[in-house]
């Protein structure tokens, strides 16, 4: 099974709102990513969680807040967003990563996040 | 820093080839290859590693220039299903498997 899930598909919410995003994978990996995809771009990193540690955090802002609560779980909290985080929110998973290795990442389908 | 990729779009006829190439200013540790079809996920194509190694699909082919810092994809006797979207990822030494994509090729396949 080389499936990476992501729920929900779509989100519209509030910008006082507080929701989450779940992202699952049952491959045996001990990376696991967010990013953030905006229309026609390509996807920029947003956090790296290795061994269920962050080991990435690329300057995001604290109105998302990245879990691993264990090897197979993501998620990705957000309050108060603003419009401009409207996006698809991808989820990645990889082998490790471990220095002088590199493996591929399998993405999951992503959500189409709204920010009203 | 992001890397450049070229051309930027491309179109063509199932049965033709193309090549497409990415290029970094900094040293690369690896770099690898994604097709987003539209609506759905990237999916990994080829990692090219510094060394000459290489892990990927049997039917794409790919190079590393290590010197030039260059990486060139090439998509040989195209299919429509080949129609997407090419990112290419750099990722740098002591980077902690940090990837950046480039801006993307957008590949038209038409019958």
């Amino acid at each position: 099974d080389t499936e990476v899930t992501q729920t929900p598909k779509h989100l519209v919410m509030g910008m006082t709102n507080k929701k989450s995003l779940k992202c699952e994978q049952h491959m045996g990996h001990r990376a696991m990513y967010w990013y953030k995809q905006k229309a026609k771009k390509p996807p920029e990193l947003m956090f790296v969680y290795s061994y269920e540690k962050l080991s990435i955090n690329e300057s995001v802002p604290s109105r998302f807040s990245p879990e691993c609560p264990n090897s197979s779980l993501l998620n990705l909290h957000l309050h108060a967003l603003q419009p401009e985080d409207s996006a698809l929110y991808l989820c990645a998973s990889s082998q490790s990563v471990l220095r002088r290795e590199s493996y591929e990442q399998y993405f999951g389908p992503g959500t189409r996040l709204t920010v009203t | 820093q992001q890397p450049v990729q070229s051309p930027q779009a491309v179109i063509l006829r199932e049965g033709e080839d193309a090549v497409i190439n990415c290029s970094s200013s900094k040293a690369l540790y690896s770099v690898h290859w994604y097709r987003q079809k539209h609506g759905e996920a990237p999916v990994f194509l080829m990692i090219l590693l510094k060394g000459g190694e290489q892990k990927g699909h049997e039917k794409i082919s790919a190079s590393f220039n290590e010197k030039k810092q260059q990486s060139s994809l090439y998509l040989t006797a195209s299919q429509l299903s080949y129609s997407g979207t090419y990112f290419c990822g750099t990722e740098r030494g002591g980077s902690n498997y940090k990837l950046t994509f480039g801006k993307g090729t957008l590949l038209t396949v038409n019958p």
